[in-house]
């Protein structure tokens, strides 16, 4: 079975930064794109960021670009999602996402980001 | 930037038939996806490529797309399909992935 498990959330200040990682297993990680999607509360589905299988490839939405990093470890079967400048609208559960590039078709549990003093 | 409009809203009563819209201009172009999101739980891929259904949705579930507007429909509505529900595309112009608003389904 397919497992994706997130780690790295929690209270951070404005301006502050953190770095979510998503382990994964059950599937032969390489060779599926890995995406970020958040949920603030209350609130709809927002794509963040994705990459490719190899990581040659990466992707942000406007909002988080230059501030949010995505990376792979292919050996260690697990993505990141670097942040920094942080703010208050970035608060949100942050949750993992295989993909074969269209849809998301296994979603981990979320990580909860909270940005506030 | 590529934008996908779902109802906020759509009810239904106890075994009848649900249809849930997704617009977008042209989106009969392009392959939709649904998500179903109950309380408190990570969402759940329930229709991909317009009307194919991932193994272990019932086969209440169907999805159909064409010109603007593309539609997830549930018949034989249970409570346990209380849910929102999002659709989303991969918009190749802008490289990015959409999502829609969302529509929270309320069974009557």
């Amino acid at each position: 079975d397919v497992q994706l498990l997130e780690s790295g959330g929690g209270l951070v200040q404005p301006g502050g930064s953190l770095r979510l990682s998503c382990e994964a297993s059950g599937f032969n990680f390489n060779i599926y794109a890995m995406i970020w999607v958040r949920q603030a509360p209350g609130k709809g589905l927002e794509w963040v960021s994705g990459i490719s299988g190899s990581g040659d490839y990466t992707y942000y939405t406007d909002v988080v670009k230059g501030r949010f990093t995505i990376s792979r470890d292919n050996s260690k079967k697990t993505v990141y999602l670097q942040m920094v400048s942080l703010r208050g609208d970035d608060t949100a559960v942050y949750y993992c996402v295989k993909s074969d590039g269209m849809r998301f078709d296994s979603w981990g549990r979320g990580t909860l980001v909270t940005v506030s003093s | 930037s590529y934008v996908l409009t779902q109802p906020p809203s759509v009810s239904v009563a106890p075994g009848k038939t649900a249809t849930i819209p997704c617009g977008g201009t042209g989106i009969g172009g392009k392959s939709v996806h649904w998500y179903q999101q109950q309380t408190g739980q990570a969402p759940l891929l329930v229709m991909s490529y317009d009307s194919d259904r991932p193994s272990g949705i019932p086969d209440r579930f169907s999805g159909s797309n064409s010109g603007n507007t593309a539609n997830l429909t549930i018949t034989r509505v249970e409570v346990g399909d209380e849910a929102d529900y999002y659709c989303q595309v991969w918009d190749i112009i802008s490289e990015r992935w959409v999502f829609g608003g969302g529509t929270k389904l309320t069974v009557l």
